[in-house]
C-alpha cells in the first residue's frame, strides 16, 4: 500500500515567516489532498492537487506526480496559520486515502 | 464543493452502551464512504469502507462486530460502536468521493464525531 512521509514533524514559526511543508509518497497517486486540522478537529481542506500547482491566498501547493512529492507553502504566516497539517494520497477517489502523519505548526506572535 | 455532515459532533456515554453516529452526503450522492478513526496526536487512520447495498470491508485489526457499518440509502452511513469502552475513545471522521461521474477524485471530509466513552 502507500505509505506517505510528512516533513518536518514539528514547526515553530514567528508570526510573518514563510515555511515549506513537504510529502513524499511511495507510489504515484492520483489523488492528493492537503488539509489543516482546526483545534476542534475538523479537517478543512485546503488543496486538491494531484499535481500542478494551486495558490490560495497566502497558501500555495505544487505537486511533481512524476517524483512523487507535494510541497505546501506558507507565506506571511499568522497565529491563526497554528494547527496540524495533513497530506494524504490516493489512487483514485473510490479508495481511501492515506494520511502523513502531520506536521505541527505553531505560529508566535 | 460537496458538504459531508456528521451528527452527534460530539458523545459522552458509558461504559458498555452502544453509540450510533451518521455521515450524510448533504448535496451528492455516495456508493462509497470511509470511516477514519483519529486517537490524540496521531494521525487518521481508516478504519474500513462502507459501500451502499452490501457489506462494508474492514481494515486489519479492525472488529467488524464491534463497529457496524450500515449504508442504508446513496446518502447516509452509519457507524455503531456497540459495547463502548474507553479504549474506543477517539475522533471518528468519514469522507466520501467527490461528485458523481466528476473529473476530480477530490474526497470530502464530515467534520467529525468525538467519542469518550466513561
Amino acid at each position: 500500500g502507500i505509505q506517505v512521509e510528512q516533513s518536518p514533524p514539528d514547526l515553530i514559526l514567528q508570526e510573518g515567516a514563510n515555511s515549506t511543508l513537504r510529502c513524499n509518497f511511495s507510489d504515484s497517486v492520483n489523488n492528493l489532498q492537503w488539509f489543516h486540522q482546526n483545534p476542534w478537529g475538523q479537517l478543512i481542506n485546503l488543496f486538491y492537487i494531484p499535481s500542478g500547482t494551486k495558490q490560495n491566498g497566502r497558501l500555495s501547493a505544487t505537486t511533481v506526480a512524476t517524483e512523487r512529492y507535494s510541497l505546501l507553502y506558507i507565506s506571511s504566516s499568522q497565529t491563526t496559520d497554528s494547527g496540524v497539517y495533513f497530506c494524504a494520497g490516493g489512487y483514485s477517489g473510490n479508495t481511501p486515502l492515506v494520511f502523513g502523519k502531520g506536521t505541527r505548526l505553531s505560529v508566535i506572535a | 464543493g460537496a458538504v459531508v455532515s456528521q451528527h452527534p459532533s460530539r458523545v459522552i456515554c458509558k461504559s458498555g452502551t452502544s453509540v450510533k453516529i451518521e455521515c450524510r452526503s448533504l448535496d451528492f450522492q455516495a456508493t462509497t464512504m470511509f470511516w477514519y478513526r483519529q486517537f490524540p496526536k496521531q494521525s487518521l487512520m481508516l478504519m474500513a469502507t462502507s459501500n451502499e447495498g452490501s457489506k462494508a470491508t474492514y481494515e486489519q485489526g479492525v472488529e467488524k462486530d464491534k463497529f457496524l457499518i450500515n449504508h442504508a440509502s446513496l446518502t447516509l452511513s452509519t457507524l455503531t460502536v456497540t459495547s463502548a469502552h474507553p479504549e474506543d475513545s477517539s475522533f471518528y471522521i468519514c469522507s466520501a468521493p467527490g461528485l458523481a461521474g466528476g473529473a476530480s477524485d477530490e474526497q470530502f471530509f464530515g467534520p467529525g464525531t468525538r467519542l469518550t466513552v466513561l
